[in-house]
């Protein structure tokens, strides 16, 4: 099984609410990851967990906060956000939390946010 | 700073036609190569993972292949089918565990 599972598929939020993404894996995986695409855009990684612990923050803006309960699941807190924050939001994990070189990626897919 | 360019931008063939995908990067100093496929609205499916001390990988109708020292890689799609029609995506692990992407090629496959 090498799915990555998030929900919910669609949100629609305003800038006073506060909701979460969520992101399942049961592969084993010790990294897991939060990255932000816009359209026609790249993917732009935003957090990175290794062994449950957050080892890289890409100077994302504090409405954003992940967690990482234990090591099958990994949340993305969402507070006050604006119009410019509406996106995809893909997780994604690998096998070794300190990365490698056949340390594949694999992506869920995906949460579209829209922030009104 | 690592930067991952991807020629072209969009590309249409027909059917049946072998096709190339361009991927350059600036930094040689890459622990892997990864090539994904992005349907539209959806997220990334891996394709191939070259590591840093291999040439190429193969899936299928699919070959990736990596010429570090140069900073070039290309995927290649033999026999092309409107399934394949996506947006492709490489990406280069820089680092422990960062992954950094080029802005990808749109591919048309036309019946």
């Amino acid at each position: 099984d090498t799915e990555v599972t998030q929900t919910p598929k669609h949100l629609v939020m305003g800038m006073t609410n506060k909701k979460s993404l969520k992101c399942e894996q049961h592969m084993g995986h010790r990294a897991m990851y939060w990255y932000k695409q816009k359209a026609k855009k790249p993917p732009e990684l935003m957090f990175v967990y290794s062994y449950e612990k957050l080892s890289i923050n890409e100077s994302v803006p504090s409405r954003f906060s992940p967690e990482c309960p234990n090591s099958s699941l990994l949340n993305l807190h969402l507070h006050a956000l604006q119009p410019e924050d509406s996106a995809l939001y893909l997780c994604a994990s690998s096998q070794e939390g300190g990365g490698g070189s056949t340390d594949t990626q694999y992506f869920g897919p995906g949460t579209r946010l829209t922030v009104l | 700073k690592q930067e991952v360019t991807q020629i072209p931008a969009a590309l249409s063939v027909p059917e049946g036609e072998n096709l190339v995908l361009n991927c350059s990067f600036t930094d040689s100093a890459i622990y892997n190569l990864q090539w994904f496929r992005q349907d539209p609205g959806k997220g990334l499916t891996s394709l191939l993972l070259i590591q840093s001390s291999q040439r190429e990988q193969t899936s299928g109708r699919l070959n990736a292949s990596l010429d570090k020292s140069s900073g070039r890689s290309t995927l290649y799609i033999a026999a092309s089918q409107p399934g394949d029609s996506a947006t492709y995506l490489c990406a280069v692990r820089d680092g422990a565990q960062k992954l950094v992407f080029g802005q990808g090629t749109r591919l048309t496959i036309n019946p």
